[in-house]
């Protein structure tokens, strides 16, 4: 099993939409969560830190559920812009916060 | 701030023969990561160093691949010798314990 799961994708939907991402983990000693924002041919970028009670930015919502082991994240009225591969990472305390990625799950926004 | 630091951006070699990727890291950052990312993967995890110290290095190819970070700053990934399947971008990465990464902008690895 992989440390890390994400669905591929591709996500594809109408601008203004919602759109939800999970992403599941194997370790339960994990510690840290991580949501990242990939465009293509480019560095993966920090969208957002996961915290044990959630977290919004804007139109992003993330959320960790420890109990299932997965992180989600959410985008609320989906732009044009978005559209990008959205990467989880997860680091625990147990091998000195090496930092795991998932394989990604790519969004495309349509007009 | 300075972001990290990447050279070469582009390198095409032909198999056998060896290469060499540079990084600096931000500054203060003790974490350094260098990952391989092949196409329409997510990044995997070759080395992470703390200072000048490895922490792991499970899935480093150790037979072609070496890693150092002399005085706990900048690193250098060397692949000798390379093969096809090493075509990829080998982004390294930076952080303070705990948190999340900044990732340079990647070297792109063709072996041909």
């Amino acid at each position: 099993r992989k440390e890390v799961e994400q669905d591929p994708g591709p996500f594809n939907v109408p601008e203004g939409a919602t759109v939800a991402f999970n992403c599941t983990y194997s370790n339960s000693a994990s510690q840290s969560f991580f949501w990242y924002r990939q465009d293509c041919r480019k560095e993966p970028k920090l969208l957002m830190s996961v915290y044990s009670s959630g977290n919004e930015d804007g139109r992003f919502t993330a959320q960790l559920n420890r109990a299932s082991q997965y992180i989600s994240l959410l985008i609320r009225d989906s732009k044009l812009s978005d559209s990008a591969t959205y990467l989880c990472a997860v680091t625990d305390l147990d091998s000195s916060y090496k930092l795991i990625f998932g394989s990604g799950t790519r969004l495309l926004v349509r007009p | 701030e300075a972001g990290v630091a990447q050279s070469p951006r582009y390198k095409i070699i032909e198999k056998r023969q060896s290469v060499a990727f540079w990084c600096n890291p931000i500054s203060g950052h003790a974490t350094l990561y260098w990952y391989q990312q092949i196409l329409g993967q997510g990044p995997k995890l070759l080395i992470q160093f703390q200072n000048n110290g490895v922490v792991d290095d499970s899935q480093l190819p150790k037979d072609r691949f070496s890693a150092e970070r002399l005085k706990g700053v900048d690193s250098t990934l060397k692949i000798q010798p390379a093969k096809l399947e090493d075509s990829a971008v080998y982004l390294c990465a930076s952080t303070l314990v705990g948190r999340g990464a900044f990732f340079g902008q990647g070297t792109r690895l063709t072996v041909v």
